[in-house]
């Protein structure tokens, strides 16, 4: 079982649409939460970071954690074409070790004019 | 994260050739993480290093790679007798003493071996 496995894509949604991005993790004592966009021939970009149970709302970005089902997920409102990219899932165990960060493969999203 | 500097951009080494990888931190950060991205597979970490020491290395492979944070200057990811199969971007983050919000990547070195 992979460490971290996100839904796999490629995602495709319209213009204005809500893109709903899952990711499961297998270590139930990871502490922190991360969601990174990564366009093609960049360096992932950190978009989202969450420690909590619940949501946590940024701008067009909602986070959503469920630790007991060992869940997390980006949700995007009012997709736009800038939007496109990969969106990769990253959990760490926190602490001391908190930069130490496991990803999951990515989903490949496309929103579409 | 502008603040993170990585040269070269791109490199290009013939197999069993050196390969130099450079990391400047954000401005008084001490911790570094090199990571490293292989075509068709996922981010994966190699090392965690503070200055002057190697704190995790638990994702290098055991042999040809090593790195270090010298009290002065950038870090380095070194790789000995390159091979096809280290052709990857790799990418430096950085981060101030204690936990964050989360890592901050530089723009990466894309390595190409021949």
């Amino acid at each position: 079982q992979k460490e971290v496995e996100q839904n796999s894509g490629p995602l495709s949604v319209p213009e204005g649409a809500i893109a709903s991005l899952n990711c499961t993790y297998s270590d139930r004592v990871s502490q922190s939460f991360f969601w990174y966009r990564q366009y093609s021939g960049k360096s992932p970009e950190l978009i989202m970071s969450i420690y909590s149970n619940g949501d946590k709302e940024d701008g067009r970005f909602t986070a959503q954690l469920n630790k007991a089902s060992q869940y997390v997920s980006l949700l995007i409102r009012d997709s736009q074409p800038s939007d496109s990219a990969t969106y990769l899932c990253a959990v760490s165990l926190g602490g001391t070790s908190y930069g130490k960060l496991t990803f999951g493969q990515g989903t490949i999203l496309t929103v579409h004019p | 994260n502008a603040g993170v500097m990585q040269n070269p951009r791109h490199l290009v080494r013939r197999r069993g050739q050196e390969a130099r990888l450079r990391c400047s931190p954000v401005k008084g950060h001490s911790h570094v993480y090199w990571y490293r991205q292989l075509p068709e597979e996922g981010l994966k970490f190699m090392v965690y290093l503070q200055k002057e020491n190697i704190i995790d290395e638990s994702g290098m492979p055991k042999e040809r790679f090593s790195a270090e944070f010298p009290k002065e200057g950038p870090s380095i990811l070194r790789i000995q007798q390159v091979v096809r199969g280290d052709s990857a971007a790799y990418f430096c983050a950085s981060s101030p003493s204690g936990p964050g919000q989360g890592l901050f990547f530089g723009p990466g070195t894309r390595l190409t071996v021949l």
